[in-house]
């Protein structure tokens, strides 16, 4: 059974630009949660989407948005990229929402603003 | 919302011994608390996670008890090998899931 991938890998950007990153789950989950890493600030979660609906969203800027398509794949963008905006994105995967069963983590997009 | 909060930071120990890491959270009414291991370059793997119903779960080498009056958890890691080497993060969830600041285990041989 394939595992949660995410893309891409690695990503640079510049301040002011924009990014799409991308998550696909195991086969049959219908919950995707975004979680942003930082040395500084840990792990913090961003959103949680549900039969392509979003559930829970923690406290980030609306410059951070998701959605979930139909087959469950998700894409998280973040406009007007900041400096601080540097982190490992990792998304998770579960068959019911976080919380309800196991959520399996892909391995995350490093995303690098300059 | 929930916070949680994880000690100790760093933990050095000895190939064969135990280690524990203590975690303690804000929100009475969280239910699930999950352990997790994240080896460099990886995503988190969960290890063993609890519900609030119950107060102690073992699997091999590793258990985790849960003291809900307190609201703290642990993880206790019993018989430590070298691979055991890796940061473990600690979460508490009701609505969403909030990690502790994770804690970097290093195991000498």
């Amino acid at each position: 059974k394939a595992g949660v991938t995410q893309t891409p890998r690695y990503l640079i950007k510049t301040r002011g630009q924009q990014v799409t990153l991308s998550c696909s789950p195991i086969s049959g989950h219908r919950s995707v949660s975004w979680y942003q890493q930082t040395p500084g600030q840990g792990l913090q979660f961003l959103f949680e989407y549900f039969s392509e609906t979003q559930r829970n969203k923690g406290n980030f800027p609306g410059r951070f948005s998701g959605r979930q398509f139909s087959n469950s794949r998700s894409e998280m963008n973040v406009s007007t990229l900041e400096l601080g905006d540097s982190a490992l994105y990792l998304c998770a995967s579960s068959l019911f929402l976080a919380g309800e069963a196991e959520q399996f983590f892909g391995p995350g997009t490093r995303l690098t603003v300059l | 919302g929930e916070n949680v909060e994880q000690h100790p930071s760093t933990l050095s120990v000895q190939e064969g011994d135990s280690a524990v890491i203590k975690c303690t959270y804000s929100d009475s009414a969280s239910n699930y608390f999950p352990w997790y291991k994240q080896e460099l370059g990886k995503g988190p793997q969960l290890i063993i996670d609890i519900r609030s119903n119950v107060g102690e779960k073992k699997d091999q080498r590793i258990a985790v008890t849960l003291n809900k009056t307190a609201k703290h958890f642990s993880l206790h890691i019993t018989e430590t090998q070298p691979e055991d080497s890796a940061v473990y993060f600690c979460a508490a969830s009701l609505n969403d899931m909030r990690f502790g600041a994770g804690t970097r285990l290093t195991v000498k041989p």
